[in-house]
Formats: C-alpha cells, structure tokens, sequence
C-alpha cells in the first residue's frame, strides 16, 4: 500500500528556512493519477493546507496565498520524493506539518487526502 | 478564498448516541466536500470523499450528505474510538480550505 515518509528538522530559527522532505512507497511522484500535498496543524490556524504539486505531462504546482511569496514545493524523480520548503520563518510557522497524497482520475484530482505522512513537530524559536 | 464554517466547535456526548456535525461553505462547492478523524498525536484520516462516499475500511455508522454548501457528518451510534476532532475540506477549487474542527468529547 501507498506509505509516506517525513523527515526533516524539528527545530528551525526565525528567519531561516523551514525544509521538510516526503518520501514515496507504493506510488509516484509522477503519477498521473495523484497529486502531492503539505498540510500544517497549529492551535491558531487549525488545519492549513499550504500548496500541491502534482505531474501531467508537466509538473503543476498551486500554493496558498497566506504563504505564496515563502514556499516552494519541489518533486524529486530520481528519490521518489517531494519536499517543503519554506522562507523567512517566524514563530507564527510553528505547527505540526504533514505531507499528504490525492488520488486522483484522469480527469479529477477533486477527492481527498487518503494517504498521510506521520507528521513533522517544527518549532521556530531561537 | 473559499471559508468553511463547522458548528458546533465541540459537543459532549455519550457512547451509542447519534451524533451531527455542519459545515456550510461561503459558496457553492458542488459535492466537493471530505471529512476526516483526528486524534491526538496521530494524522488526520479521510472518513468521508465527496461528499457521500464511504472511504474504504471506515466502519458503515459514518456517513456524509449535502450538496451545494451545506453538508452533514453523521455517526449513527458513537463508539469509544469515536471521540477525536472532525474537519471538514473542500475540494472543489485550490488553495483547499478546512473547517475549524469540531471536537467531539465525552460527556
């Protein structure tokens, strides 16, 4: 069965970058049929969905606007991976970050998160 | 962006109880709607696609209805494992936006 795997530091600095990497079994980065997401969960915003990468013919890519100018999602096809990236971090981006897939039709990627990552705790603190 | 509004934000209630929770969206998402359980420590696990759909291997007392914007989880006889956070999402348009949560606690 399709499996995700995070890694990455649990502790950041202000003002450095937050990087976090998802791990792929049981499926492809490059599926045509899947799209690949980073979710975050912290008392203050609740469940924030931060932005999606996904392959059709080309890599597409679509981010939330309350981080659009910060992050960068990034798929690895020769790890069968993606990762997280994001920039100038404060403490607000203290939260816990998960990686999750769609699974998606050839014509729809409209469906839920079915296969989730175990969760990254990230503090930002000094 | 699209907001999602659940109510209540929690509710105390008992084992083998009939339990329902809202989510109304600030405009039409068709039936582009998934809820999911969280518990703590643990990651969300999607319950319910599109709005009515059972996701595979979640028990049959689950069950979503609605269309349009206003959209209903229902769990038709709580059990002890049932006591988590529940959010709504939806899937209609990007960034996806998620309900508040509702918490779901025992009485």
């Amino acid at each position: 069965q399709v499996q995700l795997q995070q890694s990455g530091p649990g502790l950041v600095k202000p003002s450095q970058t937050l990087s976090l990497t998802c791990a792929i079994s049981g499926d492809s980065v490059s599926s045509n049929t899947a799209a690949w997401n980073w979710i975050r969960l912290s008392p203050s915003r609740g469940l924030e969905w931060l932005g999606r990468t996904l392959y059709r013919s080309k890599w597409y890519y679509d981010y939330a606007v309350s981080v659009k100018s910060r992050i960068t999602i990034s798929p690895d096809t020769s790890k069968n991976l993606f990762s997280l990236q994001l920039n100038s971090v404060t403490p607000e981006d203290t939260a816990v970050y998960y990686c999750a897939r769609v699974g998606c039709t050839s014509t729809s990627c409209r469906y839920g998160l079915d296969v989730w990552g175990q969760g990254t705790t990230v503090t930002v603190s000094s | 962006d699209i907001q999602m509004t659940q109510s209540p934000s929690s509710l105390s209630t008992s084992v083998g109880d009939r339990v329902t929770i809202t989510c109304r969206a600030s405009q039409s998402i068709s039936n582009y709607l998934n809820w999911y359980q969280q518990k703590p420590g643990k990651a969300p696990k999607l319950l319910i696609y599109a709005a009515s759909s059972l996701q595979s291997g979640v028990p049959s007392r689950f069950s979503g209805s609605g269309s349009g914007t206003d959209f209903t989880l229902t769990i038709s006889s709580l059990q002890p494992e049932d006591f988590a956070t529940y959010y709504c999402q939806q899937s209609y348009t990007t960034p996806r936006t998620f309900g508040q949560g509702t918490k779901v606690e025992t009485k």
